[in-house]
């Protein structure tokens, strides 16, 4: 199936920089999400972003909803070490129907933050 | 709130044999279901959405003999991986519609190893 496309796959930073990854896509998406998932473990809900050109921040993330609506990037401001982890775009389109909540997750961002 | 949980979190099976993995949503009801797969160091790839008292959905590509989904209450759906076989060694990972925001929210996962 269709996948976002999301850069970059991996990023190897020092404790305390910022960090900054996005994804993109050649169709529209209604909504945008941000999810981070722990090794063995499944995605946890970071940000969701329901408007085009929305900008939300929760603690140290921020995210924007790109005004195309085919775009969105998630920062991270001055990283720590419990941020390590794998962190997907997913996009909804919200088609209606059984198609109603079905996500296209980005290929994910591996992040590895050394102390 | 909105907790979605999922049981077994690792099964070995033998090939041939069939494996029923349950996910639950414990503090609300869900109409709707997802289950993805995720091999190792890769995204999640939806495989079907399971409604409540009707048909799942599968996505183009899994076979729906195979990877038999019931959704028998608001609270449960059941995926049963008939036959397996090696290649269907993978994360298996659940997620319910629902909740104060109407939001996907994610089990934790389920890996299944077949021998």
């Amino acid at each position: 199936g269709q996948q976002l496309n999301q850069s970059p796959q991996s990023m190897f930073i020092q404790e305390g920089e910022d960090v900054s990854m996005n994804c993109t896509s050649s169709s529209i998406f209604n909504t945008w999400l941000w999810y981070k998932q722990d090794p063995g473990e499944g995605p946890v809900l970071l940000i969701a972003l329901y408007k085009a050109g929305e900008l939300t921040s929760n603690g140290r993330l921020t995210a924007q909803f790109g005004i195309t609506r085919k775009d969105s990037f998630l920062n991270i401001s001055a990283s720590i070490p419990s941020d390590v982890g794998i962190y997907f775009c997913a996009g909804q389109r919200d088609a209606g129907g059984t198609s109603y909540g079905k996500l296209t997750f980005g290929q994910g961002t591996i992040l590895t933050v050394h102390p | 709130g909105a907790v979605v949980s999922q049981h077994p979190s690792r099964v070995i099976c033998k090939s041939g044999t069939s494996v029923k993995i349950e996910c639950r949503s414990l503090d609300f009801q869900a109409t709707t279901m997802f289950w993805y797969r995720q091999f190792p160091k890769q995204s999640l790839m939806l495989m079907a959405t399971s409604n409540e008292g009707s048909k799942a959905t599968y996505e183009q590509g899994v076979e729906k003999d195979k990877f038999l989904i019931n959704h028998a209450s608001l609270t449960l759906s059941t995926l049963t991986v008939t036959s397996a076989h090696p290649e269907d060694s993978s994360f298996y990972i659940c997620s319910a519609l629902g909740g104060f925001n109407y939001e996907q929210y994610f089990g934790p996962g389920t890996r299944l190893t077949v021998t």
